[in-house]
């Protein structure tokens, strides 16, 4: 079965300083790996997924095939980006996410 | 709003009772979802659909949960005899079934059962 694990369930940072959230699976095919977020109060919604290669405010995440992870970076943390953020996969061929248990990423001022 | 809505957006009810929740998904979306999310957790899927068609179901939905998505647009979620154990947001969400797999979430229902 696929698992999604995020090591971190709280996660704190200054603003300004570098941030990764880390995010492992375990599944023996070819995921498609997306990671979400939620604004306080508000709907979760996608941030990026893997196969877009592309950095949406600010973050970034690299698909590691032989470590099995999928970590989402930015340089320089933000007030903004305080949330919660959950990685998620779909396996080939399956339509439903399955999501790891989420990491609330706190920015001090 | 044109995104993704649930209503009730907060059910309280007693131990026992049927409850039954609906999602809206977004217009032109045919694939339509249900997933759990209980308190530090991730959610965990339950059921979806392409349009009326229910495709695949979680081992968690018990006999006890119904989803139904007769025209293929709104679906409804029902909890029959309801146990505290179901406390939970239940989240819908929505996406197209060509274009990707993004898929689009409702603000979600959170049922407390006492």
């Amino acid at each position: 079965a696929q698992r999604v694990t995020q090591p971190e369930k709280l996660l704190s940072v200054f603003k300004g300083a570098p941030v990764e959230l880390k995010c492992n699976y375990s599944y023996s095919g070819s995921p498609e790996l997306f990671w979400y977020v939620q604004y306080s109060r508000q709907r979760l919604q996608l941030l990026l997924r893997h196969i877009s290669r592309e950095s949406i405010k600010g973050f970034t995440a690299d698909l590691n095939k032989g470590e099995t992870s999928f970590h989402l970076k930015k340089p320089f943390a933000q007030e903004e980006d305080s949330a919660m953020y959950y990685c998620a996969l779909i396996r080939r061929g399956a339509q439903k996410l399955v999501f790891g248990q989420g990491t609330r990423l706190t920015i001090n001022p | 709003d044109t995104g993704v809505s649930q209503d009730p957006r907060h059910k309280i009810t007693k131990r026992g009772q049927n409850v039954t929740f609906r999602c809206d998904p977004i217009s032109e979306h045919n694939r339509l979802y249900w997933y759990r999310q209980t308190l530090g957790q991730g959610p965990e899927f339950l059921t979806y659909f392409q349009n009326e068609a229910q495709l695949e179901k979680s081992r968690l939905l018990s006999d006890r949960f119904s989803a139904e998505r007769p025209k293929g647009s709104f679906s409804t979620l029902e909890i029959q005899r309801t146990e505290q154990g179901d406390s939970a947001m239940y989240l819908c969400a929505s996406s197209l079934a060509q274009g990707g797999t993004e898929a689009f979430f409702g603000q979600g229902t959170r049922l407390t059962v006492v």
